[in-house]
């Protein structure tokens, strides 16, 4: 199992434009999880998935919108970047008692 | 869900036993207590989930006081490979029932 995979590894992008993060996971986990991490702080979760079609806000949510089609996938649009979503992203998906992360894509925003 | 107060740095030689506690007074009945660990550049790790008592597996135990309002993670013998984040977290278990809030977490620095 390849676990939770994540696409881009790093990305830089300008004031305005958009992007799609990917995530996929091969554990047939409902439960999916967008976080993002900013230089020496804890994670902070910006979307979840409880499983296919169904998604729900995080703590913050403001400037990211997610969709999940399929059990597997579960990716985060940004849609206007912004320098203040400069930021480590991780994607996880749940099992009973832990979640399980992926390794991280780190965008840049100028 | 409760917060959670951890010390954000420690430093410990190789071979000592490193003990990280945790304070969450808020803790609610149905919460569990879980850690996780961090290295640079990498997505957080599962090490251990407990309710009450003690809890141990290959890599860390976790002791819990009947009050349930502190917790402690204690890695025996501890690495170079050991130095990342660790971060107490509690919820409630199971895969979508509970929201992780990661708070800046305990960095841990193992000396040679």
């Amino acid at each position: 199992n390849a676990g939770v995979t994540q696409t881009p590894k790093f990305r830089i992008l300008k004031i305005g434009q958009s992007m799609t993060l990917q995530c996929t996971q091969d554990m047939n986990h409902n439960y999916m999880y967008w976080y993002r991490q900013d230089p020496g702080m804890g994670l902070k979760l910006i979307y979840y998935s409880v499983g296919a079609g169904i998604t729900d806000k995080g703590e913050v949510p403001n400037g990211y919108n997610v969709s999940r089609s399929t059990t597997e996938d579960f990716p985060l649009r940004l849609e206007l970047a912004a320098p203040s979503q400069t930021s480590v992203y991780f994607c996880a998906s749940g099992g009973d008692n832990e979640q399980f992360f992926g390794p991280g894509t780190r965008l840049t925003v100028l | 869900l409760a917060k959670t107060t951890q010390p954000i740095s420690m430093d410990s030689y190789e071979g000592q036993e490193v003990n990280i506690t945790c304070s969450h007074n808020n803790i609610a009945t149905n919460d569990y207590i879980t850690w996780y660990q961090q290295f640079p550049s990498q997505g957080p790790r599962f090490i251990i989930q407990g309710y009450k008592t003690k809890v141990t597996n290959e890599v860390a135990s976790l002791f819990i006081p009947a009050d349930r309002k502190s917790s402690t993670l204690s890695l025996p013998r501890v690495s170079l490979s050991d130095t990342a984040v660790y971060y107490c977290l509690v919820g409630v278990s199971g895969a979508g029932s509970y929201q992780l809030t990661f708070g800046k977490g305990t960095k841990l620095s193992v000396i040679p």
